[in-house]
């Protein structure tokens, strides 16, 4: 069964220090997304991506933030300097949006540590 | 008014038990709408989506008042296996595919 995978698992790092999260949607996907969740709150949406360009963003979702599509398989997250409150799971998401919108495949998460 | 309020739970119901989540939605421009399952820090998965008449999948039947701005999850014959966070998600207005996400009611069944 397809599916959408990310790396990596987990990752600690320094405030202040550049991370990049990457993910790898199912392959006849048209629609890409982040989604975070601090330990114990929901799950919160941060940006979606369609025709190579940002389609929606959240409030969370400032310019310390950036999305790429860097070739026809990866789809990744940049942090550019990293804060306490950047600590959460981050979630990559897939959809082929031929169906409603929100039937999103997820990935496994990538844990994000700021120390 | 929260976005997607729901009952945190945690719902403690025995092995065949019939429990009920409920779930408001503060948005009356959403059009979809969704139950998905986490387990314990696992990433959420599609249960079931939610349509005006409602639906059903097995042991699971989802309701939708659109008037009420509620949605309903019914679990029949509960399993050990469902135990999990049940979570109600919309979408942000009409047409986005922005999810706004309920913070989850738990339910864990027993033997």
């Amino acid at each position: 069964e397809p599916e959408v995978t990310q790396t990596p698992s987990h990752q600690v790092t320094q405030m202040g220090q550049e991370v990049i999260l990457r993910c790898v949607p199912i392959s006849n996907h048209l629609y890409f997304y982040w989604y975070r969740q601090i330990l114990g709150q929901k799950v919160e949406f941060l940006v979606s991506f369609y025709n190579n360009e940002i389609s929606e963003k959240s409030e969370i979702f400032d310019d310390q933030f950036s999305v790429e599509r860097p070739d026809g398989s990866n789809f990744t997250l940049k942090i550019r300097s990293t804060k306490l409150e950047d600590s959460a799971m981050y979630f990559c998401a897939s959809s082929d949006g031929r169906v409603a919108p929100g039937e999103l495949f997820f990935g496994e998460g990538s844990r994000l540590t700021v120390l | 008014r929260k976005e997607v309020e729901q009952d945190p739970g945690p719902f403690n119901v025995p092995e065949g038990a019939t429990v009920a989540f409920n779930c408001t939605y503060s948005n009356s421009a959403s059009q979809s709408f969704f139950w998905y399952r986490q387990d314990c820090r696992k990433e959420p998965k599609l249960l079931m989506s939610v349509y005006s008449s409602g639906n059903e999948d097995g042991r699971f039947t989802a309701q939708l008042n659109r008037a009420s701005q509620y949605i309903s999850l019914l679990i029949r014959d509960s399993k050990l296996s469902d135990s999990a966070t049940y979570l109600c998600v919309v979408n942000g207005k009409d047409s986005s595919y922005k999810l706004i996400f309920g913070s989850g009611t738990r339910l864990l069944v027993r033997p």
